[in-house]
């Protein structure tokens, strides 16, 4: 069983405000890291696939960094939103065409 | 539209009874996975298929089952062995390691 964890398990945090969470995994076999967006009654959708060390991805308001060697990725939201309020999941490939071993999320509230 | 189907939204089951969940996808993925949440955790997973008429069991796969006939389908059974079933089952697939694809989920309780 792999060890995946995210900090903080719950977020608050006021609208403007920007914000950054941690996926930690294991630094050996790594493969890939996604990260998805999951809202409630939706499906989790993709955020980021991140393959590299060093890589670092942006969408919008929404960027992550990834660091294999030390086994953690962050995540960060610049001037949140309430359209933001989600639960954020990580996910770790580990060597070659194995299963995905996803973190317990990180669920974060935007007060308008 | 290429995706994943899930189905039922909601499924209710009596104690004692075996239910199957339907997970069917048309996206060429080779890889299936089902995941169960329970109110405050994390998604865990239950059997994920890589191929054809191959699957392993993941981290709780005790009182479920699942077959994987043809590559679109991954239907998951939760048996009477499962003494608690209530939760949020997610089905996924991916290939070859891309991003992962989500149904709706299926919310299943106990009655």
């Amino acid at each position: 069983i792999l060890n995946v964890e995210q900090s903080p398990q719950s977020l608050h945090v006021q609208e403007g405000d920007s914000t950054n969470f941690t996926c930690s995994f294991p630094s050996s076999n790594f493969y890939a890291l996604h990260w998805y967006r999951w809202e409630t009654a939706k499906s989790p959708e993709a955020l980021f696939v991140m393959t590299l060390n060093g890589d670092e991805k942006k969408k919008g308001r929404i960027s992550a960094t990834l660091n294999t060697k030390e086994g953690y990725s962050y995540l960060y939201i610049k001037g949140s939103q309430p359209e933001d309020s989600a639960t954020y999941l990580c996910a770790f490939f580990s060597g070659g065409y194995q299963k995905v071993t996803f973190g317990t999320g990180t669920k974060l509230q935007v007060i308008p | 539209d290429g995706g994943i189907t899930q189905s039922p939204k909601y499924l209710f089951r009596k104690e004692g009874q075996n239910v199957t969940l339907s997970c069917e996808q048309n996206l060429n993925h080779d890889a299936m996975y089902w995941y169960r949440q329970d109110p405050g955790q994390g998604l865990r997973l239950i059997y994920y298929s890589q191929i054809v008429n191959d699957f392993q069991k993941g981290d709780i796969a005790e009182g479920y089952s699942v077959s994987r006939e043809k590559k679109e389908s991954f239907p998951l059974t939760v048996t009477s062995a499962q003494k608690n079933p209530t939760a949020f089952y997610l089905c996924a697939s991916d290939r070859y390691n891309t991003e992962a694809f989500f149904g709706q989920g299926t919310r299943l309780t106990v009655v």
